[in-house]
Parts: C-alpha cells; structure tokens; sequence
C-alpha cells in the first residue's frame, strides 16, 4: 500500500519569496513521484514527476523537487513566488514496478495527498 | 501534445434522471483511463479504472451500478451518472495514461450539481 502525507493544508507567502511545500510518503516498492497543481475549476496539470535517474527534477513554471530516499521526501520549492502560483497543489505516488508491464489497469493508479492551498501575496 | 477533454464541463439535472460525462484523450492512445471524484476543498478519490474493451474496476465503496463507466475506443471513456440524487453532485476528473513512466493526464473536470 502507499501513501502521501503534504505537511500543511495552506501555505501563505509573499510575492518573491521562496515557496516550499512538503510531501512525505510511504511505499513497499520503489515508487514514481508527481506534482500536480490545480486552479479553480480546473483539472490537474502536471508540475514534475521523478521515475529514475537524477533525484532533483525540474518542472514547468519554474518548480522542482527533490526525491530523497532516506526522508521519503519529495518536497516542492520555487526560489520566487508569483501572483499566478495562487493554487492547490497534489503530490502524487504510484508504484514503480507497475510502470513496466503491460497488466491490469488499477496497479497504475495513483495515490494523492489531501493537497496545499498556495496563496501569495502581493 | 497529451490533452484530455472533457464534456459537459457542467451540467444540471434533476434527482432521478441520468446524465453522461465523457472523457477523450483527443492526441495519443489511452488504454487506461481513471474516474475521480473531488469534493470542495478536498483531494480526488479515485472511483474507477477502465481499460479499453473490458470492463472497469471499481474502488471499494463506489456503486457499479450508480456510476456505469464504458471504455468503448482507445479514445472515448465514458461516465454515467444513473438515477442521480443532491448528493452525487460533485466536481468529476477524468485522466488518461499515455504509457511510459506512469503519469496520468486530466480532463478539465465536469461540474455536476443535482437539483
């Protein structure tokens, strides 16, 4: 089973400064890391993933994470807030192993955490 | 490229009728698509999984019966609402997995409310 933990349902910071959210999570098997974000009434759009390789990944919009295996962690950051990162944003994990075959639909399903509000202000 | 739709994006109805959501994946093939259901302020919780030409795998506590879920072409999922009632009206998300490394891409959502 996995699970996602995102330390802090609302995070408030100001326009510039650096933007940090926390995602822990927990999985038996190597996991896939993503980060979502959504604006209101919208769906979700994908910030960043980690599959393999480099444990830093960069994103769109100027986010990026790091995958740190001994914290299970997979924390957000931005160096400098914009008015339009004003959203929810999801950490997301789904089992590695199930990437590599071409089986039953549902092992490729992803577990959310509850989510963080971003608001920045101006 | 990667761009899933999603139509109606909301739609109205009344307790007891039935109303379908679609989800296309309008540029790549997706053998798998997912239904999720988001209450305000919450996180998706994933409702079912459906692949192309079998049929779709419920989560626990989610009725088959209620919510019909048809993955007809490797483009097209669709969700039926059935005999809806005030408290299935939610925000419903679709995505679609393209293959590789495992992301889902989503649909725009549909906003459901049942009068």
């Amino acid at each position: 089973a996995q699970s996602v933990t995102q330390l802090g349902s609302h995070v408030s910071v100001s326009e510039g400064a650096l933007v940090l959210l926390r995602c822990n999570y927990s999985s038996s098997v190597p996991p896939y890391l993503f980060w979502y974000v959504q604006y209101p009434n919208q769906g979700l759009q994908l910030l960043l993933k980690y599959t393999t390789g480099a444990t830093l990944v960069k994103g769109i919009n100027g986010f990026e994470a790091e995958f740190k295996k001994s914290e299970t962690s997979f924390h957000l950051t931005k160096p400098s807030a914009h008015m339009s990162d004003a959203a929810e944003y999801f950490c997301a994990v789904t089992a590695a192993w199930a990437q590599s075959w071409s089986g039953g639909g549902s092992n490729y399903k992803l577990t959310f955490g509850k989510g963080t509000l971003l608001t920045v202000n101006p | 490229g990667a761009v899933v739709s999603q139509h109606p994006s909301w739609v109205i109805c009344k307790s007891g009728t039935s109303v379908k959501i679609e989800c296309r994946s309008l540029d790549f093939q997706a053998t798998t698509m997912f239904w999720y259901r988001q209450f305000p302020k919450q996180s998706l919780m994933l409702m079912a999984t459906s692949n192309e030409g079998s049929k779709a795998t419920y989560e626990q506590g989610v009725e088959k019966d209620k919510f019909l879920i048809n993955h007809a072409s490797l483009t097209l999922s669709t969700l039926t609402v059935t005999s809806a009632h005030p408290e299935d009206s939610s925000f419903y998300i679709c995505s679609a997995r393209s293959g590789g490394a495992g992301e889902q891409y989503f649909g725009p959502g549909t906003r459901l409310t049942v009068t």
